[in-house]
């Protein structure tokens, strides 16, 4: 059972448009929401993160927005760059019991193409 | 300043055996996770390791283990390996138990199970 879905598996955009990446999850208790990214032969790297209690978070080129009722958040690329192509994960958090760990989604492959 | 680092990079071992992987965390850093990424998969979370001892743990049998030490590096266990074990394994480390803050990722080990 999946509680945490990324139905793209890969997304291909030119440079300097948008790129969005969405995320859907089923667990009404994840309260906390991260987006990594992922380079080949490397581990993943935190890119933003936002808080149930808040609908956007910015961080210069990336905003991630959070839909608590659709339950559905989604990462804007804004220019997209070349440096950009990689696997991007959605993982998402609650507390269960004094006990937090993150459930991830299954990545989507974003290639922007110059 | 040093990132996480694991070791080795990638194995090769047959079904029956044992294996031990490593990781060293981020300077600084007290607490390591590790996860399991299957091919195509999002990382799994495996169990959580603070203050020596295991804090957290995913849905995975007790043929997996781990150990800390007291300098905070960690090591991950598996037993009678299965084909299915084969997948890369992803050492996290983070500041503090709850994972609310970034955690930095080694590169993985590669594990292939013959």
């Amino acid at each position: 059972d999946q509680q945490v879905k990324q139905n793209s598996p890969s997304l291909s955009v030119q440079e300097g448009r948008i790129s969005i990446l969405n995320c859907d999850y089923t667990n009404s208790m994840f309260d906390y929401f991260l987006w990594y990214k992922k380079y080949p032969a490397e581990g993943p790297t935190f890119l933003i993160s936002i808080s149930s209690i808040k609908d956007k978070n910015e961080d210069g080129r990336f905003t991630v927005f959070l839909n608590k009722s659709a339950k559905h958040l989604s990462l804007h690329i804004v220019p997209s760059q070349p440096g950009d192509s990689a696997v991007y994960f959605c993982a998402a958090s609650h507390n269960a019991g004094n006990n937090r760990k993150l459930i991830w989604g299954l990545g989507t492959s974003l290639a922007v193409n110059p | 300043d040093a990132g996480v680092t694991q070791s080795p990079t990638h194995l090769i071992k047959t079904r029956g055996q044992q294996v031990t992987l490593r990781c060293s965390p981020k300077s600084g850093h007290d607490t390591v996770s590790w996860y399991q990424q299957a091919l195509g998969q999002g990382p799994q979370f495996i169990f959580q390791y603070y203050e020596e001892e295991e804090r957290q743990r995913g849905n995975f049998p007790d043929r997996f283990s781990g150990h800390q030490f007291p300098n905070y590096s960690s090591e991950l266990n598996v037993n009678a390996l299965l084909l299915g074990d084969s997948a890369l394994y992803l050492c996290a480390s983070s500041l503090g138990q709850i994972i609310y803050n970034e955690q930095f990722f080694g590169p993985g080990t590669r594990l292939t199970v013959l």
